[in-house]
């Protein structure tokens, strides 16, 4: 099965610098890259997503990033703000039977944005 | 409109009771899951309904935990004889069904086993 692995599990920066969070994948055959965040006792919720015929997303300061060859995509906020202050998942999915994505999860990235 | 709900939001079972915990989709997405997701982890898939048929429950830990959605809306998940290792947050989404990723998740139940 997909296996992903997220790095780091903590990054921790000062207001209006960049974060960037990666995550490798094992499955050549998924093909849809979402990302969440998840605020302390909250539910996750999507805030960019990139399929595989696409290498870069732009929303804007966030940013995703692919790279099929090397099953990596990365995600970038710019100019960071305290209230991006919260747990982020990355996950890896390819379609299933009926037409959805089953996703796996990385472990999580908790980013700290110090005022 | 309404995202999708869960309840309880936290239920604490002594080891060995039984439990029920309850997902109410968006109305209209045809697609539901259930994760579970342990402390400082990410969610975990358990299964996933399309309307009322279970394609995939690949994910469920053990025979103790089953999940229906009978008339392809609410959902249940059912632990029986719970243990302290099922100690998690279980977290249900929803989705359209073709070619769209994104799922919406709920708040989640925080369950305990003592």
């Amino acid at each position: 099965g997909e296996n992903v692995e997220q790095h780091p599990s903590t990054l921790s920066v000062q207001e209006g610098d960049s974060a960037v969070i990666k995550c490798t994948y094992s499955d050549s055959a998924s093909n849809y890259f979402p990302w969440y965040k998840q605020e302390l006792g909250k539910r996750p919720q999507l805030i960019i997503d990139i399929r595989s015929n696409v290498g870069e997303k732009k929303d804007q300061r966030i940013a995703v990033t692919l790279n099929k060859t090397a099953k990596h995509f990365s995600l970038h906020i710019t100019e960071t703000q305290p209230e991006d202050s919260a747990v982020y998942f990355c996950a890896a999915s390819k379609g299933a039977s009926g037409g959805s994505y089953i996703p796996t999860f990385g472990r999580g990235t908790s980013l700290i944005v110090h005022p | 409109g309404a995202g999708v709900s869960q309840s309880p939001r936290y239920k604490v079972a002594k080891r060995g009771q039984d439990v029920a915990l309850r997902c109410d989709p968006i109305s209209g997405h045809v697609s539901l899951f259930w994760y579970q997701q342990a402390l400082g982890q990410g969610p975990e898939f358990l299964t996933y309904f399309q309307n009322e048929a279970q394609l995939d429950k690949s994910g469920l830990p053990s025979d103790r935990f089953f999940a229906e959605r009978p008339e392809g809306s609410v959902s249940t998940l059912k632990i029986q004889r719970t243990q302290q290792e099922d100690s998690a947050v279980y977290l249900c989404a929803s989705s359209l069904a073709s070619g769209g990723g994104e799922q919406y998740f709920g708040p989640g139940t925080r369950l305990t086993v003592t």
